[in-house]
């Protein structure tokens, strides 16, 4: 079992939309959790960043943590054009630091 | 604010050539790292440094090797380089060892081994 999971999309929605994106984790030990934006041809750039199981907000940004599930959300409102990046959720933990596979997402005007 | 440097972004290699990546931080970390970043794989770790004069092994460490040359600057290097080598290259850096909110990338380097 991989220790992190998170669906690669692509994810493409229209501009306004409500998006969700999603990741699955195995070890226990992570206690840190955060949501990374990588733009075409940038390197990731931390956008959230949390550490206990429930809602974190920033302007139309949402990180959901469900330690019991082990299961973390990021949440987009009124999405925008700029947006459209690829997103990595990462795990910190015993000394590690894990990333998903990222999820790309467009959104479209 | 430079932040993580870079170079070269984009290069081609023959297969079995080397070359060396350069990495600099201006930001006083002690921790810095080279990704490497493939589709469909996310970012694995090829090698890291947790404070200056150390390294380790990461994820993915065979056919490469690195030096922490100061506390700004951390190489990479392919003696001999492989297709399976074609990648995209983050170097990063951070206050502490896998420190999550304290990372910083690179903008990447585009190399190709035909």
């Amino acid at each position: 079992q991989k220790e992190v999971e998170q669906d690669p999309g692509p994810l493409s929605v229209p501009e306004g939309a409500i998006v969700s994106l999603n990741c699955t984790y195995s070890n226990s030990a992570f206690q840190y959790f955060m949501w990374y934006r990588q733009y075409s041809r940038k390197g990731p750039e931390l956008l959230m960043y949390t550490y206990s199981s429930g809602n974190k907000e920033d302007g139309r940004f949402t990180a959901q943590v469900d330690k019991s599930s082990k299961y973390i959300s990021l949440f987009i409102r009124d999405s925008q054009p700029s947006d459209s990046a690829t997103y990595l959720c990462a795990f910190q933990g015993a000394q590690k630091l894990v990333f998903g596979q990222g999820t790309r997402l467009t959104i479209n005007p | 604010n430079a932040g993580v440097t870079q170079t070269p972004k984009f290069q081609v290699l023959k297969t079995g050539q080397s070359m060396t990546l350069q990495c600099a931080q201006d930001m006083n970390h002690n921790s810095m790292y080279w990704y490497r970043q493939d589709p469909g794989m996310g970012l694995r770790l090829i090698y890291y440094s947790a404070s200056e004069g150390t390294t380790d092994k990461g994820e993915v460490p065979n056919g490469y090797n690195v030096s922490r040359l100061n506390k700004r600057e951390f190489s990479l290097r392919l003696e001999s380089a492989a297709p399976s080598q074609t990648s995209v290259y983050f170097c990063a850096s951070s206050e502490a060892p896998a420190s999550g909110n304290t990372i910083y990338f690179g903008e990447g380097s585009w190399l190709t081994v035909v």
